[in-house]
């Protein structure tokens, strides 16, 4: 299987730091996705990463290490709006560009 | 980036009965694919939805299930036949980039309520 793992819920405080890890099979892997999902919204794309090391976009940072099968989402200077569902989502070679998503994590920003 | 528009956005079916979801692409892509995404749950994708080819299908769904069309390279159907509460989800289409692109696009999502 490609069983992608993450958190299921996570907690933070407006102004915090939070990280949200994801882990996945190695075998095949080609790309890691993050997507941003408000309830009742269709998710929105947050960043891809191929290559090992940190990609920083605003606010939102991602970095991959692909020996180590692992990958985390970075969210600094938290507002209330990112309250929402982060889902981790991997491509793999010979899979016809399709995703395989983790189940979710649904963070809670608190005031 | 593409933009991607569903119809429905919304149904409230009577199970039995059969419901078919539209995706329109603003521009010709190569890769289209079909989610659904139950109650509180993550996505999972349905099929690929292939131009001139039959659809492909993950394991678990079948084509009977979820007849998929792809007459051109803007537009896909997928049809929910044989509805029971079960099949209540949100089915989203998917779009890959297009060219060099690697990002992934999903349609606002078609929420299904199968009664």
């Amino acid at each position: 299987g490609q069983n992608i793992d993450q958190p299921t819920e996570m907690t933070a405080t407006e102004g915090a730091i939070v990280q949200i890890n994801c882990t996945y099979q190695t075998s095949g892997f080609n790309g890691l996705f993050w997507y941003q999902q408000h309830a009742g919204e269709a998710p929105t794309f947050l960043s891809y990463n191929v290559l090992d090391g940190l990609e920083e976009k605003g606010r939102f940072s991602s970095f991959l290490s692909r020996s180590k099968g692992y990958s985390y989402l970075l969210l600094k200077e938290l507002q209330m709006k990112d309250s929402a569902s982060y889902l981790c989502a991997a491509s793999f070679y010979n899979q016809g560009g399709k995703l395989i998503f983790g189940q979710g994590t649904e963070l809670s920003v608190k005031p | 980036s593409a933009v991607i528009s569903q119809k429905p956005s919304r149904d409230i079916c009577q199970r039995g009965t059969s419901l078919t979801i539209q995706c329109q692409v603003d521009s010709q892509v190569t890769m289209m694919f079909w989610y659904r995404q139950q109650p509180g749950q993550s996505l999972t994708l349905i099929a690929t939805a292939n131009q001139g080819s039959e659809a492909t299908y993950e394991s678990g769904f079948v084509i009977d299930k979820f007849p998929i069309s792809r007459p051109n390279l803007t537009f896909s159907t997928l049809t929910v036949s044989n509805m029971s509460p079960e099949d209540s989800s949100i089915y989203l289409c998917s779009v890959g980039g297009g060219g060099s692109s690697y990002e992934q696009y999903f349609g606002p999502g078609t929420r299904l309520t199968v009664t």
